[in-house]
């Protein structure tokens, strides 16, 4: 167990719908990762936050938005999905001082 | 999105038998880190690399950070079953910000 909590760990949704994407990081850390992860595919890095702010970006699409609030929990918000949305996501966290980043299990989106 | 170069993208191996794999880029980077990751999971730690040369072994793993700072390896004495999986490595660039890159993966399977 990495201490990274991701919700719901399954989803399946239309075609034009809204998700959001939920990750609690490990008890101190600061800084939260999202990354996709497409079947048989490697990991895409998304969007990174530290301490609430906005730190770097990715290929993260205009449909997909994140945040991450006071108590350090950060959510990804995934608009107008399309097919080739379906992926898994990956949030992660690391601890300033080590900078090794730790996953959740993910959550595996399925767009029919 | 930016991906590092990895290979072998895959490999049989016997059971017993040790592996080898790397991680290179034409940049430099000042972390590597190691994980692997299980159908359907999320990837897990294996190795921390912090400095140029360091040699670094948990268990039958084996990591170096190459001394040009361009290039990472990770080798498994006497591999087993539970070897199975995807092994990705991953590059910070940045001075303590932790932007992490990662490698394509090696796709290991072991014949027992």
């Amino acid at each position: 167990d990495s201490g990274v909590t991701q919700t719901p760990k399954h989803l399946i949704t239309a075609t034009g719908q809204r998700v959001t994407l939920r990750c609690s990081p490990r008890s101190g850390d600061l800084s939260v990762y999202w990354y996709q992860q497409s079947l048989d595919q490697g990991l895409q890095f998304l969007i990174q936050y530290y301490n609430g702010e906005e730190r770097a970006k990715g290929n993260i699409l205009e449909r997909f938005s994140a945040q991450q609030f006071p108590d350090l929990h950060s959510e990804l918000n995934l608009s107008s999905l399309e097919l080739g949305d379906s992926a898994l996501y990956f949030c992660a966290s690391t601890w300033t001082n080590t900078g090794e980043l730790f996953f959740g299990e993910g959550s595996r989106l399925t767009v029919l | 999105g930016q991906q590092l170069n990895q290979s072998p993208q895959s490999m049989f191996i016997q059971e017993g038998e040790d592996v080898s794999m790397n991680c290179t880029s034409s940049s430099i980077f000042n972390t590597w880190l190691w994980y692997k990751q299980d159908p359907g999971e999320g990837p897990v730690l294996l190795i921390a690399l912090y400095k140029a040369g360091e040699l670094t072994s948990n268990g039958r793993l084996t990591a170096q950070f190459g001394i040009t700072r361009k290039d990472s390896f990770l080798n498994i004495s006497a591999s087993i079953p539970s070897d199975v999986g995807i092994y990705f490595c991953a590059g910070d660039y940045t001075s303590g910000t932790y932007k992490y890159i990662f490698g394509t993966g090696t796709r290991l399977k072991v014949l027992a």
